[in-house]
This record gives structure tokens, sequence and C-alpha cells, in this order.
């Protein structure tokens, strides 16, 4: 157990609709990292929160987006949903923004029929 | 262009024998970082292991070593001992400029252990 939690694990949607994925960081991370992984793209970094802020975007489409509230967790939303969307999407945390490895959750394996 | 390569997509060792993954990767920066995670079949990805590119020993986790060879780019993972639940697939992954938002990861390679 990586100590980063992640809801839900699983989510089935419609083509068009809007979800929201939902990560609690590791007690004491302040860094909040989300990924996508699809069979044909591979594991790429979407967004990056610190301590609120958003720090860096990665590739990351307009019809998503992401927040990281005062208690550190943080929300990945996804609207305008395509079946291209469908994929397994990580929360990691760090302790550090730099030179120290990422804890990852568990995913949240999202289908969009 | 800043670029992890896993040549293996799948490999196969006995019980018990060591397996050497590869992974070599493309860099400009004088200052990164690499790590090896391992996700089973459940889906989570799990940290292994992490060297930073001015370390000077390569990085040691229990059976889990990475054969940094920082004038070929390379960074392999050597796991000794294998057992039937090192079966997954294993990406190695660069952080460029030691910076984990811009990480990039490798393909990866399937390891199938064998009774």
């Amino acid at each position: 157990d990586s100590g980063v939690t992640q809801t839900p694990k699983h989510l089935i949607t419609a083509t068009g609709q809007r979800v929201t994925l939902r990560c609690s960081p590791r007690s004491g991370d302040l860094s909040v990292y989300w990924y996508q992984q699809s069979l044909d793209q591979g594991l790429q970094f979407l967004i990056q929160y610190y301590n609120g802020e958003e720090r860096a975007k990665g590739n990351i489409l307009e019809r998503f987006s992401a927040q990281q509230f005062p208690d550190l967790h943080s929300e990945l939303n996804l609207s305008s949903l395509e079946l291209g969307d469908s994929a397994l999407y990580f929360c990691a945390s760090s302790a550090r923004e730099a030179f120290n490895e990422q804890f990852f959750g568990p995913g949240t394996r999202l289908t969009v029929l | 262009a800043q670029k992890i390569t896993q040549t293996q997509p799948g490999m196969f060792v006995q019980e018990k024998e060591a397996v050497t993954l590869d992974c070599t990767y493309d860099t400009s920066d004088q200052s990164y970082g690499l790590f090896w995670y391992k996700q089973p079949s459940s889906g989570e990805m799990i940290f292994l292991i992490y060297q930073g590119s001015y370390d000077e020993q390569n990085a040691t986790e229990g059976r889990y070593s990475l054969n940094f060879q920082k004038a070929r780019k390379s960074a392999n993972l050597v796991i000794s001992a294998s057992q039937l639940g090192d079966s997954a697939m294993y990406f190695c992954a660069m952080s460029p400029g030691g910076y984990n938002n811009d990480m990039r990861f490798g393909a990866g390679t399937r390891l199938t252990v064998k009774p």
C-alpha cells in the first residue's frame, strides 16, 4: 500500500458526460501528479499541483482540469468525454518536487461507452 | 529529445535466477533522476528503485539493483533470485533536470517468471 488513495476504482460512463476523479496523497506529501495510462499512448503525465498551486502541465487536454484543495487532496475533472478517454488514471504524490520518488495510487479505470 | 527506451517487450526468467531489464535514456541535462516501477496485473504502480545522476554508487533495494552506466546512458534493472510474484510489467522512467513534473516513462517490459 503506497498510502495514496484514489476513488472510485472503476467508472463507466457515456460519451459527452463529465466525471470527477479524487485523490488523497500520502500524509505529508505536498505534490500531487496526475497520469493517464492507455494502450496506445502509454503512461503520460497530465498535471502537477504543489501545495494547492498548479505547478506544471503535461499532455492534458483542454477538456480536462484539476485542482488541489487546502487539505491537499486533488480532483481531476474530465468533461465532454470521448471514447478515446477510456484509460487508467493514476494519481501520484511525492514529498519533494525533485530528486525523489513518486508514490502511485491504485488508479481509476475509466470506461467511456 | 528526452526519451526512455526499453527494447525488450517481453522477458522470461526461471524462478530463483537473476534477470536484467534494459533501459536507455536520452537527455542533455546533467542532473536527472532515474526510476523503476513495477505494474502487476492488478494495475497499481509500485516504486522499486531510484538513482540520481550524481550518485556514484549503483542503487540497491533488497533484490533490486540499478546498473547505472552514465556514459552509455543506461539504467538497467537487475532482479536477483526471481520469484513468481515478480511477474509483471516493469517501467523505466526519467525525470529530466531532476524535476518530477516532467517524468518520462518507457514502454515497459513484461517479465514472466517460470516455475
